[in-house]
């Protein structure tokens, strides 16, 4: 198994571009989550979904939107970059929402 | 806000020493778990506890949870360098995502 993979591993945008953080997970695991991480802080959960066709918000969700057409796939987008999103993006699978399994991250500069 | 803070936020120590770092709560649980992460990495997962367990061993690893006072210990006996990383609490509280707190860096001197 591959795990969790995430891809870009970096990227940079700049202000007002667009783009699509991918996740995919090869667990057949039911729930899926995307989190920011900030320089010395923990992880603010964005968005995520307790199965396919279903998301929810987290505690930071403004200017992210989400979609799980299938279980494997849980894709990030960011509408209209802006620098306070500049961070690294974790995505997160689990089949009973108990232990998480991570990915490796993307690092995300907004300029 | 972070559900839950660890304490403290940095702590150096020698190799052979213990570690303990402590995490508090805000709201009731239905478990608590620790992870790890290395510089530049995810994080891996490493022990869960329930919210009807007080105490839990795996490996190096003792957790203590006490829901009274809405508090987690993770001690780490006899530490070695490679045990050097973030370590944070994260908790369940039913709505099937977790909430991190803002870590411990631990350094361990070899």
């Amino acid at each position: 198994n591959a795990g969790v993979t995430q891809t870009p591993k970096f990227q940079v945008l700049k202000t007002g571009q667009s783009m699509t953080l991918q996740c995919a997970q090869d667990m057949n695991h039911e729930y899926m989550s995307w989190y920011r991480q900030d320089p010395g802080m923990g992880l603010r959960l964005i968005h995520y979904s307790v199965g396919a066709g279903i998301t929810d918000q987290g505690e930071v969700p403004n200017g992210y939107n989400v979609s799980r057409s299938t279980t494997e796939d849980f894709p990030l987008r960011l509408l209209s970059a802006a620098p306070s999103q500049t961070s690294v993006y974790f995505c997160a699978s689990s089949p009973h929402a108990d232990e998480q399994y991570f990915g490796p991250g993307t690092r995300l500069t907004v300029t | 806000s972070q559900q839950g803070e660890e304490d403290p936020q940095a702590l150096s120590i020698q190799e052979g020493e213990n570690a303990t770092m402590n995490c508090s709560y805000k709201t009731s649980i239905n478990n608590l778990q620790w992870y790890r992460q290395n510089s530049g990495r995810g994080l891996v997962h490493l022990i869960l506890i329930r919210s009807n367990e007080r105490e839990k061993h795996s490996g190096r690893l003792r957790v203590t949870l006490d829901t009274s006072k809405k508090s987690s210990s993770l001690l780490i006996t006899a530490s070695r360098a490679a045990d050097t990383a973030s370590y944070f609490c994260a908790t369940d509280t039913g709505r099937r995502a977790l909430t991190f707190g803002s870590g411990t860096r631990l350094q361990v001197q070899p």
